[in-house]
């Protein structure tokens, strides 16, 4: 089975620009979530999405939206960049694995903010 | 403030020997916890859970301990192999999951 597939692999932006992000999650996963990977750090919260509803937000601004589609395919946008921005951004989608849920990571893509 | 702490940024070990790798909670309504091992360029990869009934959860060469009374968890690798060479990020799950900053395991042949 596939697992969690993300494009473009990478990407370079200037400051000001807008950029789309998008994910696939396994076949069979409704739920997709969003991350954000700086360096040093662990994958930040971004968004979750759940059957098309938002179901959480993390705590970054509104430059950042995202969408689930029909076919529970995601899109992470990012308006007005920043140089902060650059990072690795994750999606991750979600099964329930015994008595937790466990979250499936994708490649991810990384993004710079030149 | 970091819910989840995984407080030795790396970690070497030789080859054969056990890897211990360890991460702190605060938020005692954790009750899943997983470990990741992620590559550079990759996303992190699924390794173990435990859930906080039990103390103790095996796969293969890495089973996860955990002590809710003093809310925390350890990952131990054995044999470790220069395969393990990565980094390891423990997760608690709160849908959704809050990560530690991760630790860099190096095993030398």
């Amino acid at each position: 089975d596939a697992g969690v597939t993300q494009s473009p692999t990478h990407l370079i932006k200037t400051r000001g620009q807008q950029v789309t992000l998008r994910c696939s999650p396994i076949s069979g996963h409704k739920s997709v979530s969003w991350y954000q990977q700086v360096l040093g750090q662990g994958p930040q919260f971004i968004f979750q999405y759940y059957e098309k509803e938002e179901r959480g937000r993390g705590n970054f601004p509104d430059r950042f939206s995202a969408r689930q589609f029909p076919n529970y395919s995601s899109e992470l946008n990012v308006n007005a960049l920043l140089l902060g921005d650059s990072a690795l951004y994750l999606c991750a989608s979600t099964a329930r694995v015994g008595s937790g849920y466990t979250q499936y990571f994708g490649p991810g893509t990384r993004l710079t903010v030149l | 403030d970091q819910q989840v702490k995984q407080n030795s940024p790396s970690l070497s070990v030789q080859e054969g020997r056990i890897s211990i790798l360890n991460c702190d909670y605060t938020n005692s309504m954790f009750d899943y916890f997983l470990w990741y091992k992620k590559y550079p360029a990759e996303g992190p990869t699924f390794l173990i859970s435990i859930s906080s009934i039990k103390d103790k959860n095996e796969d293969g060469r890495f089973t996860v301990f955990l002590n809710k009374s003093a809310k925390h968890l350890s990952l131990h690798i054995v044999p470790s192999q220069p395969g393990d060479s990565a980094v390891y990020f423990c997760a608690a799950s709160d849908m959704p999951l809050v990560f530690g900053k991760g630790t860099r395991l190096s095993v030398i042949a």
